[in-house]
This record gives structure tokens, C-alpha cells and sequence, in this order.
């Protein structure tokens, strides 16, 4: 059974780093899908940050490209996501979550984790 | 940036009902969209992909159709289980927009 499970601070400061991986459990991170990131205010819908393919190929949303660096480590079956520079509107749940296939809509996600961005 | 909008924001509704949602691409997307269903505190579930594609598990109430710019997510025979919150994504050359989300609430 594939799992995926989001870990990182709950807490993080203004104008620092929001840094959370994304473990990847009963599946090779090196198979034919992209992982990807998605977050969602309070309250709000979802917005797509990014895929990663585990030879290190990105795409990036164009609104968060200048502060968002995703990484993948094939030996640990994991996958991170950076962002930095963060302010109060980065405040969100952040999931992880795998695409079907080459590319696309993603069928396995994580329970989400909680990031709030506060001093 | 190919911009996605769903209409209506919220739908209500009674069990039994048949039900419509519409989402709209800024541009062609061919047929690279996908539905999720999202209740309070959950992660989103993925309903149906590459427009008309049910995922495995989903119940056949659900469907989808379209192509181009415009695509529609129809449940037949609301069940209790279905009031929640729907999303489309297109997901077109490497990105991945999400629409706004219905709303589907019980009249």
C-alpha cells in the first residue's frame, strides 16, 4: 500500500525557510510518476506549487518559481520542498502527493501538514 | 498561466438529486483535467482523470466529460457521502492549476 507522509516545522519564522519532506512508503520514488506539493490556506482552495521527477526534473508554479527549490533523495525514497522567504500568506497546509503516470493528476496524497508562518 | 474557473461556488442540494459542476479553461487543455472531492480535514481524493477516466474505487455516480476549455463533473443519485467540497485541476504541459471548488451542500 502506497503511503506518503509529510514531516517539517509547524512554525516558521518571517523572511526564513519553510523546509518539509515528503517520505514515500510501499513505492519507488524511482517509478514512472512525478511528485508533487500542493497547499492550502485556511479556509481556502488548493494551489499547486510543483512536480518533481526522482532524475531531479522540476516544474514550478510561475507565482512561487523565484522561492521554491524541490529536492529528491531516491536513497532515502523522499522528497523535499524548500521555500523561502516565507510571510504570513505562505501560512497553509502543505501536502504531498503522487501523479498518475508521467506527469499529471496526482491519485495518492498525504494527510497534509499544518505550516503557519508567525514571529 | 492557463486559469481554471468553476461554477457554481456552492450547490445545494437533496439526496437522490442529480448534479452538475462546470469548469473552464483559460485555454485548450485537451482533456488533462482531473476531479477531486475533499471533505473538512482531509486530504483531496481523486474522482476522475484524463477528463472521463474513473479512478479505480470511485463509484460510477461520478462521471466526467469534456474537452478543450470546458468540462463538467456530474453525480447521479447524490448519496450522503458525496456532500463536500469538488475541485478540477488542469494539469497541461507540466502545470497544474486548481479551479476555485464547488461547494456541494444539502438543501
Amino acid at each position: 500500500q502506497v503511503q506518503l507522509q509529510e514531516s517539517g516545522p509547524g512554525l516558521v519564522k518571517p523572511s526564513d525557510t519553510l523546509s518539509l519532506t515528503c517520505a514515500v512508503s510501499g513505492y519507488s520514488i524511482s517509478s514512472s510518476n512525478y511528485w508533487g506539493w500542493i497547499r492550502q490556506p485556511p479556509g481556502e482552495g488548493l494551489q499547486w506549487i510543483g512536480y518533481i521527477y526522482y532524475s531531479g526534473t522540476t516544474y514550478y508554479n510561475p507565482s512561487l518559481q523565484s522561492r521554491v527549490t524541490m529536492s529528491v533523495d531516491t536513497s532515502k525514497n523522499q522528497f523535499s520542498l524548500r521555500l523561502n522567504s516565507v510571510t504570513a500568506v505562505d501560512t497553509a497546509v502543505y501536502y504531498c502527493a503522487r501523479t498518475i503516470g508521467s506527469h499529471g493528476a496526482f491519485d495518492i496524497w498525504g494527510q497534509g501538514t499544518m505550516v503557519t508562518v508567525s514571529s | 498561466d492557463i486559469q481554471m474557473t468553476q461554477s457554481p461556488s456552492t450547490l445545494s442540494a437533496s439526496v437522490g438529486d442529480s448534479v452538475t459542476i462546470t469548469c473552464r479553461a483559460s485555454q485548450s487543455i485537451s482533456t488533462w483535467l482531473a476531479w477531486y472531492q475533499q471533505k473538512a480535514g482531509k486530504a483531496p481524493k481523486l474522482l476522475i482523470y484524463k477528463a472521463s477516466s474513473l479512478e479505480s474505487g470511485v463509484p460510477s455516480r461520478f462521471s466526467g466529460s469534456g474537452s478543450g476549455t470546458e468540462f463538467t463533473l456530474t453525480i447521479s443519485g447524490l448519496q450522503p457521502d458525496d456532500f463536500a467540497t469538488y475541485y478540477c485541476q488542469q494539469y497541461d504541459g507540466y502545470s497544474g492549476t486548481f479551479g476555485q471548488g464547488t461547494k456541494v451542500e444539502i438543501k
